[in-house]
């Protein structure tokens, strides 16, 4: 099993250029979340899917939308990149049930510089 | 102010050394995990506490959760140079399932 895949590892955008982060998990976990992390800041998180069909905002959300494409699939898009941007991103997953969250298995991160 | 604090900020011990950090919540905790993450790798899990005075143990790495003081500490005994990194906590915590994170340790071990 691969765990939780992230692509690009790496990534470097103009001011106003646009992309989109794509996150992958084989461990047929119904949560996934998208997290960004920054020095002096710990792991903050952008928005989160408790399910399929269904996404929500974290404390982080403007500046990015997501896509739940499937039970394995959760996408993260910045429409018009900025240098506030510059961070690495980590995807999770987990298995999400009605008495709370279990533990995150995270990806190893993407990379991301906006000049 | 920040709802998981965690201290040290950073730790700086001699190998064989014996070392604790400490995640601090400000409301009541239902479940603390702790992570471990090199530089530029993600995080890995590392152990999941959900009762009170519940403790567990990896190899040399012990956690405990006191639920009274909604804290839980990781002890390291006799340090390796494999043990540096960062370490973090997450927990769920009243009124949220999501995890919340503190800003994290980094350890350095020095041989």
């Amino acid at each position: 099993n691969a765990g939780v895949t992230q692509t690009p590892k790496f990534q470097v955008l103009k001011t106003g250029q646009s992309m989109t982060l794509q996150c992958a998990q084989d461990m047929n976990h119904n949560s996934m979340y998208w997290y960004r992390q920054d020095p002096g800041m710990g792991l903050r998180l952008i928005y989160y899917s408790a399910s399929e069909g269904t996404t929500d905002k974290g404390e982080v959300p403007n500046g990015y939308n997501v896509s739940r494409l499937n039970k394995r699939e959760f996408s993260l898009r910045l429409e018009s990149a900025a240098p506030s941007q510059t961070s690495v991103y980590f995807c999770a997953s987990s298995f999400y049930w009605s008495g709370g969250a279990k533990e995150q298995f995270f990806g190893p991160g993407t990379r991301l510089t906006v000049l | 102010s920040q709802e998981l604090e965690q201290s040290p900020q950073s730790l700086i011990v001699q190998e064989g050394k014996n070392l604790t950090i400490n995640c601090t919540s400000s409301k009541t905790l239902y479940g603390l995990y702790w992570y471990k993450q090199k530089y530029g790798e993600g995080l890995i899990f590392l152990m999941m506490l959900q009762k009170g005075g519940e403790e567990k143990s990896h190899e040399k790495i012990t956690a405990k959760l006191d639920e009274k003081k909604q804290q839980s500490s990781l002890h390291i005994t006799a340090s390796q140079p494999s043990h540096a990194g960062i370490y973090l906590c997450g927990a769920e915590m009243a009124g949220s399932y999501q995890l919340t994170f503190g800003k994290g340790t980094k350890l350095s071990v020095i041989p």
